[in-house]
């Protein structure tokens, strides 16, 4: 089973910071938050990944609390082309991906 | 070359049918995977290959049966498949075998249809 909560479906206007937020109160110390999204009847997309640090690349930024319990991904400027399933994946090592249902986000003109 | 590509994108068979899936990667991963998603729900993980033998099948039956040929190629071979097999298969590769912190690369999925 998945270990991660997250909301069914967010909307966001287009412009403007997509926050999608992640509940994995259960995470332990070695698993690793990670962060992807499929773009309708595409493959999963790689966005981010991190530990406890707050970590940023190209894409987005991945938010992690101290207690580690949820993290939140920012997409910074938000466009249609963002439009799309949001999974967050707890993960250790030596463990296989586990998809939940994920967040759909619907980026607004 | 950083992407996994998959052949066909789509494919239509009878219950009758054998037909196969490929999945090709030149990124140098050593693991690669097969996931079923079927439609509005998350991708399944079926098999995993690392270093080109089968760790991992996730139970699943007989009638799909992976083959890894070398370190780029993975096949997907089905056999007197159902009509509720109908999904989106999708293939994904990674660096290192599952043992690793490595974030795994999926390619476009090959959309089966079972009649």
């Amino acid at each position: 089973d998945a270990k991660t909560t997250q909301p069914p479906s967010m909307d966001c206007a287009e412009g403007r910071a997509a926050n999608l937020p992640c509940n994995h109160s259960t995470i332990s110390g070695n698993e690793y938050v990670y962060w992807y999204r499929q773009i309708h009847s595409q493959g999963p997309q790689y966005i981010i990944h991190g530990l406890k640090n707050n970590e940023t690349n190209e894409m987005a930024s991945l938010i992690i609390t101290e207690d580690r319990k949820s993290s939140t991904l920012i997409l910074p400027h938000a466009t249609l082309r963002d439009t799309a399933v949001y999974y967050c994946i707890v993960r250790s090592f030596g463990q296989n991906f586990v998809f939940g249902p994920g967040t759909r986000l619907s980026v607004l003109p | 070359d950083t992407e996994v590509t998959q052949t066909p994108k789509h494919l239509v068979m009878g219950m009758t049918n054998k037909k196969s899936l490929k999945c090709e990667q030149h990124m140098g991963h050593r693991a690669m995977y097969w996931y079923k998603q079927k439609a509005k729900k998350p991708p399944e993980l079926m098999f995993v290959y690392s270093y080109e033998k089968l760790s991992i099948n996730e139970s699943v039956p007989s009638r799909f049966s992976p083959e890894c040929p070398n370190s780029s190629l993975l096949n997907l071979h089905l056999h007197a498949l159902q009509p509720e097999d109908s999904a989106l298969y999708l293939c994904a590769s990674s660096q290192q075998g599952g043992l690793t912190y490595n974030e795994q690369f999926f390619g476009p999925g090959t959309r089966l249809t079972v009649l």
